[in-house]
């Protein structure tokens, strides 16, 4: 198993402004990845984090919106840049060993853009 | 377009009584899998079936697969007030991530 830490756990951000999501992982894992959930809605993958290149992203995500970093086995960040209201969601951090067993979930940032 | 429709939506017991939710889905799946999300939170992995497996138990849980059908059943028996959360069917294409169903909600009233 993996414990999965983010932060920040929720923010309430202006609008056009940008925030950086981190998350870490408490032992070297093979894939991770970030999804969006937005209210009382399930979840939707934004992209997988590839170490050390760039990370693969789901349709209707695009890197301009969602830059994310992976420098190594055990961190990754997401950043919801030139937010809206629409941006408005929680997001989930998730790290396993491959893209369809068992993932392992962080607590989530919840994010509120006025 | 989503895999995983579950259904009910929402759903109220006693605890005590058993609470089954349901999943189903449209394409060959490698496995499919079980998550619990309380108060908007992060997931917890509760149960992986393989496609060739046709039940599996875990405590009080207990999750049937049928293929033939594309669909699958979550059985918790014995609720508690702690069980009170969303569920999640989430199935694994033979190619491809995790997709996950629109949830379940549990409420389990003392």
């Amino acid at each position: 198993s993996a414990v999965i830490s983010q932060k920040p756990s929720r923010d309430i951000c202006q609008r056009g402004t940008s925030l950086t999501i981190q998350c870490q992982v408490d032992s070297q894992v093979t894939m991770m990845f970030w999804y969006r959930q937005q209210p009382g809605q399930s979840l939707t993958l934004i992209a997988t984090a590839n170490q050390g290149s760039e990370a693969t992203y789901e349709s209707g995500f695009v890197i301009d919106k969602f830059p994310i970093s992976r420098p190594n086995l055990t961190f990754s960040t997401l950043t919801v840049s030139n937010m809206s209201p629409e941006d408005s969601s929680i997001y989930l951090c998730s790290a396993g060993t491959n893209s369809f067993y068992e993932q392992f979930f962080g607590p989530g940032t919840r994010l509120t853009v006025l | 377009s989503q895999q995983g429709e579950e259904d009910p939506q929402a759903l109220s017991i006693q605890e005590g009584e058993n609470a089954t939710m349901n999943c189903s889905y449209k394409t060959s799946i490698n496995n499919l899998q079980w998550y619990r999300q309380n108060s908007g939170r992060g997931l917890v992995h509760l149960i992986l079936i393989r496609s060739n497996e046709r039940e599996k138990h875990s405590g009080r849980l207990r999750v049937t697969l049928d293929t033939s059908k594309k669909s699958s059943s979550l059985l918790i028996t014995a609720s508690r007030a702690a069980d009170t959360a969303s569920y999640f069917c989430a199935t694994a294409p033979n190619t491809g991530k995790l997709i996950f169903g629109q949830g379940t909600t549990l409420q389990v009233k003392p």
